[in-house]
């Protein structure tokens, strides 16, 4: 969505590195963060989300951080495997829909072992 | 348990043909979302329904898209007089809370094609 922007757009690490995917957003009301996980022939899956009163979360390997004085937010994977290789999509609500969210346009990870 | 359902998993029709898309989604979930995703794009919003009503229907691309859920469940997405560029997959998830603060539960969506 024109709101939500996400870079990269791909990403190839080796197995065990680490890997951050970047958004940016632009309604400064937005209070809901999620990332989801889309294989192939599927629907996007939640991975983790964060709301807008606290600056980071965990969840074993994965990780998100925000910053809302700068309207980013982050997802980190640690220890990579191959099975996160996937399609990745940050969101955000925005008001110009409802606050339905808006998907970023996706980054691409590849895991190779 | 159940998780959301589309169907059918696959739609091919001819350009000028009409069409409907169903979603069951998960049951108790108030709120139902439409999005389309193109290939190599984020999920589209389209519109969203809390209980019967249509929230919010802004992201519809013109009057040949309508959807309806008359009973607070079961939704239908409807594409009259279909056109080449509708060809995608479309998305329908569902959620328990209002729209921007619960997460979205997505099936894994119709891809149709219009030829």
């Amino acid at each position: 969505g024109e709101n939500v922007e996400q870079h990269p757009s791909t990403l190839s690490v080796q197995e065990g590195d680490s890997a951050v995917i970047k958004c940016t957003y632009s309604d400064s009301a937005s209070n809901y963060f999620p990332w989801y996980k889309q294989e192939l022939g599927k629907g996007p899956q939640l991975i983790i989300d964060i709301r807008s009163n606290v600056g980071e979360k965990k969840d074993q390997r994965i990780a998100v951080t925000l910053n809302k004085t700068a309207k980013h937010f982050s997802l980190h994977i640690t220890e990579t495997q191959p099975e996160d290789s996937a399609v990745y999509f940050c969101a955000a609500p925005t008001t110009n829909s409802g606050y339905a969210l808006n998907f970023g346009k996706g980054t691409s990870l590849l895991v190779t072992p | 348990g159940a998780g959301v359902s589309q169907t059918p998993s696959n739609k091919v029709t001819e350009k000028g043909k009409y069409v409907e898309l169903r979603c069951d989604p998960i049951s108790g979930h108030t709120a139902l979302y439409w999005y389309r995703q193109s290939l190599g794009q984020g999920p589209e919003f389209l519109i969203y329904f809390q209980g019967t009503g249509a929230a919010d229907d802004s992201g519809l691309p013109n009057d040949r898209f309508f959807a309806v859920r008359p009973e607070g469940s079961v939704s239908t997405l409807k594409i009259q007089r279909t056109e080449r560029g509708d060809s995608a997959v479309y998305l329908c998830a569902s959620s328990p809370g209002t729209a921007g603060n619960s997460p979205l539960h997505f099936g894994n969506g119709t891809r149709l094609t219009v030829t």
